[in-house]
Formats: C-alpha cells, sequence, structure tokens
C-alpha cells in the first residue's frame, strides 16, 4: 500500500505559469517531508522541505504547502522555467525517526514548453 | 565539497552472480542509506547505516546486505542475482542522521541483469 502518493504522472506547463506538483500522504506519523528533483540518469537533488509544524515553505520560485488535515502537499514553481523539466518526486519521514528512511511517491514529470 | 561518490556507476551482471557497490558519502556525512529506482516500483528505501550500524531496513529479501565502514563509506551488495533486481541504485548522505537533515543522492549505479 502506497503511503506517498503522487497521482499525476506528468504535467504539461507554459513558461512562465505556475506548476504545480500535488502529493497526498497516509500514514499520519509522517512529520517532515521533502520535494526532490531528478534528472535522467543522475540522482535526486533536494529541493525544498517542510515540517508538519508549518504550512508553507518558501525559497526562491519554490513553494511548498501543507495540509495536514488533508494530508495531502503541493510545491509550486513560479514562474517555471525549460531547466525547471525533470521528474518531482514527493518524500516523507517520521519526526524523530531515521532521516535515512524516506517514503518516495511514484514521481511527476514536469515538462516545461518554451 | 565532494558531493556522494558511487561506483561503478555502470555494470551489467548475469543472473546468479552477486555485485558489490561502493559509496563514498559527503565528508563529515555518517548516516548513508541507499534506495532502488525502477519504473515500476519508483524509489524504495533498502537500507541505512550509522555508525557502522545498520538503523533500518526496508523490505527488501535477505539477498540484499550492506555495510558501513569506520570512514562511513559503505558498500551494499546483492546476492544471486535476479532479472528484477536490474536497476538503478542510489546511494544517499545525511550528516547525522535525525529529522531536519537533508539528504544528498548520489549519481546512482546503473545495474543491468541479464
Amino acid at each position: 500500500d502506497q503511503q506517498v502518493k503522487q497521482n499525476s504522472p506528468s504535467l504539461s506547463v507554459q513558461e512562465g505559469r505556475i506548476s504545480i506538483l500535488n502529493c497526498d500522504y497516509t500514514n499520519s506519523m509522517f512529520d517532515y517531508f521533502l520535494w526532490y528533483k531528478k534528472y535522467p540518469a543522475e540522482g535526486p537533488t533536494f529541493l525544498i522541505s517542510i515540517s508538519s509544524i508549518k504550512d508553507k515553505n518558501e525559497d526562491g520560485r519554490f513553494t511548498v504547502f501543507l495540509n495536514k488535515s488533508a494530508k495531502h502537499l503541493s510545491l509550486h514553481i513560479v514562474p517555471s522555467q525549460p531547466g525547471d523539466s525533470a521528474v518531482y518526486f514527493c518524500a516523507a519521514t517520521d519526526y524523530g525517526g531515521s532521516q535515512g528512511n524516506l517514503i518516495f511517491g511514484k514521481g511527476t514529470k514536469l515538462s516545461v514548453k518554451p | 565539497k565532494a558531493g556522494v561518490t558511487q561506483t561503478p556507476r555502470y555494470l551489467i551482471k548475469t543472473r546468479g552472480q552477486q555485485v558489490t557497490l561502493s559509496c563514498s558519502p559527503i565528508s563529515g556525512h555518517r548516516s548513508v542509506s541507499w534506495y532502488q529506482q525502477t519504473p515500476g516500483q519508483g524509489l524504495q528505501f533498502l537500507f541505512e547505516y550509522f555508525s557502522e550500524t545498520q538503523r533500518n531496513k526496508g523490505n527488501f529479501p535477505g539477498r540484499f546486505s550492506g555495510r558501513q565502514f569506520s570512514n562511513s563509506r559503505s558498500e551494499m551488495n546483492v546476492s544471486t542475482l535476479e532479472l528484477g533486481d536490474s536497476a538503478l541504485y542510489l546511494c544517499a548522505s545525511s550528516p547525522r542522521g535525525g529529522t531536519g537533515n537533508t539528504i544528498y543522492f548520489g549519481e546512482g549505479s546503473w545495474l543491468t541483469v541479464v
């Protein structure tokens, strides 16, 4: 049973517009969430994270929103750029647990068209 | 600062053989974890080592094993290889484990079993 779900396998957005990537989780023990970006043949690159004590975290063009009651988080990229085209993974872990044990969603492939 | 280094990057093995993959974490990082990425299952946690001790283990058969050395370098071994073991194996390191520390990934080792 998937504990972290990214229900959209792909997303296509025009350059300059907003990209919104969604992630749902089922385990209420998850208390820390991360987003990673991955290009083919490379390892995932950390983008942004959020603790459950917050509902929003912002870093430049990237903002992550967390809705604990809905067990839902989203990543907003504004404005989207062609270089953002990659697979985005949502990951979760439980507070106080080992940081090494991340549970990943299956990813959303973002294509930003010029 | 050097990143997470994995060797070899690519390898081809025959069913029934065994394979050893190596990972050098970022200098100063004591937690090393391993993940398997396949098209169907996405990124799945294998195990995590901290100070030479396995701290967490994912849901993989006993054919998958690992170890960590005193310098934090880690190896993972897969014995009696099966076709389904063909995957990208990713190593990740973090400073000391524990929630809030960012995990940094290597570029991965591509294993093909024929």
